[in-house]
């Protein structure tokens, strides 16, 4: 099956400093990718949505300048965290799909802000 | 995308086949139900999907009743490795293709 790598899979950094997490899709080509948060003990919740070649639709509440996505390639999207706080603390998640029915996960990336 | 409610939690013992329902009353015509998992700690599988017809494919079998109100998922057989938090979404492509909205979902523990 399709697969969908993260990297790196966690992370810790300082309160102020900025944090790239990538997302690939090894072995398909994703027309569109997608970039969910999840805090402990709680469901995945959207952030992004993400086409190649085109800015990044973010959902209400989630600020653009807190976090940039960039989709450079059918392959590779990236999501920087910004001036990271410890409240930005969580597990990112990635998707993409090719514009079937499935969208296929990433493992995840644990951020921690200390 | 209507909302779904899930059972929070279900038990089921090894070997035995675990159904796990769903509820989306005020789902619309266009909305398919979708199934996905999520083992602790790792990315949401997809499982199955549907509009109105019964499906199976080799992880799952999916109900939809005829009113499309419910739903239920059903794993013939559980292993061990089945026990993961289960998500019942609703999606109606077009413009919010892709954009799944996860509920709580519902925790499955599989028993030896």
């Amino acid at each position: 099956g399709a697969v969908v790598s993260q990297h790196p899979s966690w992370v810790i950094c300082k309160s102020g400093t900025s944090v790239k997490i990538e997302c690939r899709s090894l072995d398909f080509q994703a027309t569109t990718m997608f970039w969910y948060r999840q805090f402990p003990k709680q469901s995945l919740m959207l952030m992004a949505t993400s086409n190649e070649g085109s800015k990044a639709t973010y959902e209400q509440g989630v600020e653009k300048d807190k976090f940039l996505i960039n989709h450079a390639s059918l392959t590779l999207s990236t999501l920087t965290v910004t001036s990271a706080h410890p409240e930005d603390s969580s597990f990112y998640i990635c998707s993409a799909t090719t514009g079937g029915y499935e969208q296929y996960f990433g493992p995840g990336t644990r951020l921690t802000v200390t | 995308d209507a909302k779904t409610t899930q059972p929070p939690s279900m038990d089921c013992a090894e070997g035995r086949a675990a159904n796990l329902p769903c509820n989306h009353s005020t789902i619309s015509g266009n909305e398919y139900v979708y199934w996905y998992r999520q083992i602790h700690s790792q990315g949401p599988q997809y499982i199955i999907h549907g509009l109105k017809n019964n499906e199976t494919n080799e992880m799952a079998s999916l109900i939809i009743t005829e009113d499309r109100k419910s739903s239920t998922l059903i794993l013939p057989h559980a292993t061990l490795r089945d026990t993961a938090v289960y998500y019942c979404i609703l999606n109606a492509g077009g413009t919010s293709y892709g954009k799944l909205t996860f509920g709580q979902g519902t925790i499955l523990t599989v028993h030896p």
